[in-house]
């Protein structure tokens, strides 16, 4: 079974949509979070929930907009799709805040704007 | 600005042989991660090293952190062509709780040719 999984693997789409990624976890940990890797493979975490409560919100547009239905899910919603925005997405899980235990990451979505 | 930057920024080795790759960190830490990346795939965690930990082993790495020098290194020893990866260490800050949120540099891509 896959710990963490996301869907879907590839995006392709045009400058202006709105799309979603989804992610589950089935670790059964508290703590989920969204990165962003670029071209360059600089890797940024965006956003970070802890039961289903969100933690970390770095400067990110605020037509990226995560949702929580509970502590094994997290979703990204992206609105007005820019071509800045391609890069691929990756969601992430640890059992807790702590810094002091590994994070577990899907195999993530690659976001393809034309 | 960027917590964790990787030296070098590509590698290439002959398999047998022993690869280094060092992360320089510009703030104080609690913990230090080391991650691979597959082609394609997430980051899978390798190893991490507290603050007041100087040297970790798992099998065929080593760890090591100078925290006076702010800096980290991965040795992979008998290096084999599955060891072909991105790798990456991420920090996170010292002196409080970071929210597990970790700062990740941007790599090093190992080769190790057959």
């Amino acid at each position: 079974d896959t710990a963490v999984s996301q869907t879907p693997k590839y995006l392709v789409t045009q400058m202006g949509n709105d799309k979603s990624i989804k992610c589950e976890q089935n670790l059964g940990h508290d703590t989920m979070y969204w990165y962003k890797q670029d071209s360059k493979k600089f890797l940024k975490i965006m956003f970070s929930y802890n039961n289903k409560e969100l933690i970390i919100n770095e400067t990110v547009p605020n037509r990226f907009s995560p949702k929580s239905p509970d502590k094994a899910h997290l979703n990204l919603h992206i609105n007005s799709l820019e071509l800045g925005d391609s890069a691929v997405y990756f969601c992430a899980s640890s059992q807790d805040l702590g810094t002091d235990q590994p994070q577990h990451f899907g195999d993530g979505t690659r976001l393809s704007i034309l | 600005s960027q917590q964790g930057e990787e030296d070098p920024q590509a590698l290439s080795i002959q398999e047998g042989e022993n690869a280094t790759m060092n992360c320089s960190y510009k703030t104080s830490i609690n913990n230090l991660q080391w991650y691979r990346q597959n082609s394609g795939r997430g980051l899978v965690h390798l190893i991490l090293i507290r603050s007041n930990e100087r040297e970790k082993h798992s099998g065929r790495l080593r760890v090591t952190l100078d925290t006076s020098k702010k800096s980290s290194s991965l040795l992979i020893t008998a290096s084999r062509a599955a060891d072909t990866a991105s790798y990456f260490c991420a920090t996170d800050k010292g002196g409080g709780t970071s929210y597990g949120k970790l700062t990740f540099g941007q790599g090093t891509i190992l080769t190790v040719h057959p």
